[in-house]
């Protein structure tokens, strides 16, 4: 199966800081790899999606990386407020075979 | 922006009654999906559709039906809820079956 894996412990960092979070995948590199962001008792809105030949992406104060070689993604928030504060989901796969991690959850302290 | 509406926040149904979860999108996409979402085991695909009248089983169908009569709208079925389907049901759409936009969820309770 196409396991996805993200750190379960929750990350802590100083607002002003850069956030990065990790998503491991297993098996073979899926044409592209998807963030979201879920808030507590909401449902999860999608961030970024990365292609397997895009080596990274950016959106606003938002990075993303896909590196195949080591099968990992790596998102990033430059200068994170306490608002970046929640949990951020990694999904790889395709139409219906979307898999998703369990999510990190960030916490920003001011 | 894409909106997707469910018909309830939270709900509470006792052991053994049928339960519709109702969802729509107002952006004219194809893809439709249906979601648990449980501590501990993350997002899991129950059922999802790719177009009118079209339906296909996810990871974790049993248990659940669905229906989608209009496109912009596809419901949740169970049939004879149980406790073990106590959980927070999140309703998504998609215009290419790549990104999902989900709606705010129901967390479901059966007592």
């Amino acid at each position: 199966s196409q396991k996805i894996e993200q750190n379960s412990e929750a990350l802590n960092i100083q607002e002003g800081k850069t956030a990065t979070l990790t998503c491991n995948y297993t098996n073979y590199s899926p044409a592209y790899l998807q963030w979201y962001r879920q808030d507590p008792g909401r449902g999860p809105v999608f961030l970024l999606l990365i292609r397997e030949n895009e080596k990274e992406k950016r959106k606003e104060r938002l990075k993303v990386t896909f590196d195949t070689t080591l099968k990992q993604s790596l998102f990033h928030i430059t200068a994170s407020q306490p608002a970046d504060s929640a949990t951020y989901l990694c999904a790889r796969g395709g139409y219906s075979t979307l898999t998703f991690g369990k999510g990190t959850m960030l916490l920003v302290s001011p | 922006d894409v909106k997707v509406t469910q018909s309830s926040r939270y709900l509470v149904k006792r052991t053994g009654e049928k339960v519709f979860l109702e969802c729509v999108q107002d952006m004219d996409h194809e893809n439709m999906f249906w979601y648990r979402q449980d501590p501990g085991l993350g997002l899991r695909l129950i059922y999802f559709s790719y177009d009118v009248k079209m339906k296909e089983k996810g990871d974790i169908p049993e248990g659940y039906s669905v229906s989608r009569e209009k496109k912009e709208r596809f419901s949740l079925i169970l049939e004879s809820a149980s406790t073990n389907q106590t959980s927070m049901y999140l309703c998504a759409s998609s215009p290419t079956g790549q990104e999902r936009f989900f709606g705010p969820g129901t967390r479901l309770t059966v007592l």
